[in-house]
């Protein structure tokens, strides 16, 4: 069956420090790859898109990579900073055209100062 | 600023009752969705909507309905309220005019649904 895993434990990490989240899939060829954030009784924001043809993309201080042999996606987030402080969601695409996304149960980041 | 606003933002109602939640947009885009959100089960898609009368499923849709007679409006119905929809739902747009995979998705502030 098709899986997105993110890890379900909350990641702790002192501010400055740079925090990596990792979104793996199983049976999924996906064209695009999606990274959200989502605040406490908020909805999701959209941050980065990743095509299946692209290896990183960068946004101010995020970075996306996308390794499709390993069937992975990183999630860095540099200098972090206590306000990056939420769940981070990734989203997959199937293929391309397609029109509906699916996604991962997402990642809390907790940024200590 | 993608322009949803879901309504009502809260509702507690019995068991057995009709509920229907509402989003509007105010862009004219041409996907929109609706999701629940659960702990343990993550975001996951109820149905969405490809243009005015035309939707299709998702995975858990079973126990509602949705409707979109105008562009700006996609409405779900639950015809008869469980306790296991009780739930956080959010609604989306999708700015691409063809598959969503390759356009962000803008998300409402959802509605919270108790059911008791």
């Amino acid at each position: 069956s098709q899986k997105i895993e993110q890890n379900s434990e909350a990641l702790n990490i002192q501010e400055g420090k740079t925090a990596t989240l990792t979104c793996n899939y199983t049976n999924y060829s996906p064209a695009y790859l999606q990274w959200y954030r989502q605040d406490p009784g908020r909805g999701p924001v959209f941050l980065l898109l990743i095509r299946e043809n692209e290896k990183e993309k960068r946004k101010e201080r995020l970075k996306v990579t996308f390794d499709t042999t390993l069937k992975q996606s990183l999630f860095h987030i540099t200098a972090s900073q206590p306000a990056d402080s939420a769940t981070y969601l990734c989203a997959l695409a199937p293929i391309s055209g397609y029109s509906t996304l699916t996604f991962g149960k997402g990642t809390m980041l907790l940024v200590s100062p | 600023d993608a322009g949803i606003t879901q309504s009502p933002r809260h509702k507690v109602t019995e068991t057995g009752t009709p509920v229907t939640l509402r989003c509007h947009q105010t862009e004219n885009h041409r996907y929109m969705y609706w999701y629940r959100q659960d702990p343990g089960h993550g975001l996951r898609l109820i149905h969405y909507s490809y243009g005015v009368k035309d939707t299709d499923k998702g995975e858990v849709s079973d126990g509602y309905s949705v409707s979109r007679s105008k562009t700006e409006d996609f409405l779900l119905t639950l015809e008869s309220a469980t306790s296991s929809q009780t739930s956080v739902y959010f609604c989306a747009i999708s700015t691409g005019t063809g598959g969503a995979g390759n356009q962000p998705q803008h998300f409402g502030d959802g509605t919270r649904l108790s059911i008791l």
